[in-house]
């Protein structure tokens, strides 16, 4: 079974730039979430998507948006990047059906903003 | 609500000494518990968790950790470190009921090896 996939793995931009990162989860799992990974702020979580509708979100500026796909792939925007937008980018899947909540991670999309 | 707390970002150990990362949580429900670890420029992977039933829970690499319930805690051991733990350990809390999948994660201790 294949895992999470994320792509871009590692990208620079410039402060005032957008970018989109995608994330595949695994086959059958309908939950994504997004996490903004930071030395100084650890493991924040950004938001969840599930059937193509935001369930959770977490406490980020307007900047940072996302959707999911009807064959539950997702993508999360940030517009208009800043500095302190560097970070890592994590994606997770969950099985909502009969599972226990566990988190399966992609390896993250790596963001550097100049 | 819920809540982590690990003690200590930091925790060196010398190999083939005990390892104890330690993990304090608060819950307003049953929690399920999960520690995760994560090495260098990797995403998080599943080391153990904690559903119901046995308070002992054996995870991979032969980490393994105890679920407290009157000490709300779940400390995370393994009686000989190796060189290859060396990584970035998190211990998250989920309710165990109420459909919300996301847990809530503590700060991170990275674990450091020494030979």
């Amino acid at each position: 079974k294949a895992g999470v996939t994320q792509t871009p793995r590692y990208l620079i931009k410039t402060r005032g730039q957008q970018v989109t990162l995608s994330c595949s989860p695994i086959s059958g799992h309908r939950s994504v979430s997004w996490y903004q990974q930071t030395p100084g702020q650890g493991l924040q979580f950004l938001f969840e998507y599930f059937s193509e509708t935001q369930r959770n979100k977490g406490n980020f500026p307007g900047r940072f948006s996302g959707r999911q796909f009807s064959n539950s792939r997702s993508e999360m925007n940030v517009s208009t990047l800043e500095l302190g937008d560097s970070a890592l980018y994590l994606c997770a899947s969950v099985l909502t059906s009969g599972g226990t909540g566990e988190l399966f991670f992609g390896e993250g999309s790596r963001l550097t903003v100049l | 609500a819920q809540s982590v707390t690990q003690l200590g970002s930091h925790v060196s150990v010398s190999e083939g000494a005990l390892v104890l990362l330690r993990c304090n949580y608060s819950s307003s429900v049953p929690p399920y518990l999960f520690w995760y670890v994560q090495y260098p420029n990797q995403g998080l992977q599943l080391l153990l968790k904690y559903t119901t039933g046995a308070t002992l829970v054996k995870g991979i690499n032969g980490f393994e950790a105890e679920f407290k319930k009157s000490e709300t805690s779940f400390h995370l051991t393994k009686p000989s470190a190796h060189m290859s733990d060396a990584a970035e350990y998190f211990c998250a809390v989920s309710p165990a009921s109420g459909g919300s999948y996301i847990p809530t994660f503590g700060r991170g201790t990275s674990l450091i090896v020494h030979p």
